[in-house]
């Protein structure tokens, strides 16, 4: 079965320090890789999405992320976090027919001023 | 708001209780979906519907029980749960057949669920 691992469960940064969440992937076959942010009290809402084409993929707020196929990788990054980036961070992977996403346990991401 | 409204946002229910969560979507999607959220575990899909027809059930309890009257609404009736069903229950939807493969879900704020 398809399943999503993220290694860290929390993070606290300073900001303006880089930051790199991992999330690794059990999958064989073509993926579809996603990234989800939900800031305290809000809903989930997408952050970036990888189909195909150029492994490394921006999305809003600066973030971008990079898919290593040979790794079975989707590590979420940003050069400089700021205060307002802190959130759960959820990777997701698309998963056989009907649109079906496996979402990671989560990273909770804490940045003090 | 999202474009998927969820209600209530809280509810407290007994072990005995007979309740339902409601989502409600109006962005022509296709395909719905319920998910659990509990802490420090990854998001458990529960149940998916396409274009209406349940399609996905990954071996949830049978004291949930999924409704799907048309492509705008998706509902999930409770009765006799557990203390461990407690969690926060996330409605989503999508468009399935768009030609460009954007996959990506719409979420709900989820309803808040606490079982005493």
């Amino acid at each position: 079965a398809q399943s999503v691992s993220q290694h860290n469960h929390h993070v606290i940064l300073s900001e303006a320090a880089s930051l790199e969440l991992g999330c690794n992937y059990s999958y064989g076959g073509t993926v579809n890789l996603f990234w989800y942010v939900q800031y305290p009290g809000q809903h989930l809402q997408l952050l970036l999405k990888y189909f195909s084409g150029d492994p490394l993929v921006k999305g809003i707020k600066g973030f971008e992320a990079e898919f290593i196929k040979s790794k079975f990788s989707f590590n979420l990054r940003k050069p400089s976090v700021q205060w307002s980036d802190t959130a759960e961070y959820f990777c997701a992977v698309k998963a056989g027919g009907y649109n079906k996403l496996i979402f990671g346990a989560g990273t909770r991401l804490a940045v003090h001023p | 708001e999202t474009g998927v409204t969820q209600t209530p946002r809280h509810l407290v229910m007994g072990m005995t209780n007979k309740k339902s969560l409601k989502c409600e979507q109006h962005l022509g999607h296709n395909a719905m979906y319920w998910y659990k959220q509990s802490a420090k575990k990854p998001l458990e899909l529960m149940f998916v519907y396409s274009l209406e027809e349940r399609v996905e059930n990954n071996s949830v309890p049978s004291r949930f029980s999924p409704e799907c009257p048309n492509s705008s609404h998706l509902f999930l009736h409770l009765h006799t749960l557990q203390p461990e069903d407690s969690a926060l229950y996330l409605c989503a939807s999508s468009q399935e057949l768009l030609a460009d493969g954007d996959y990506g879900y719409t979420f709900g704020s989820g309803t808040r669920l606490t079982v005493v």
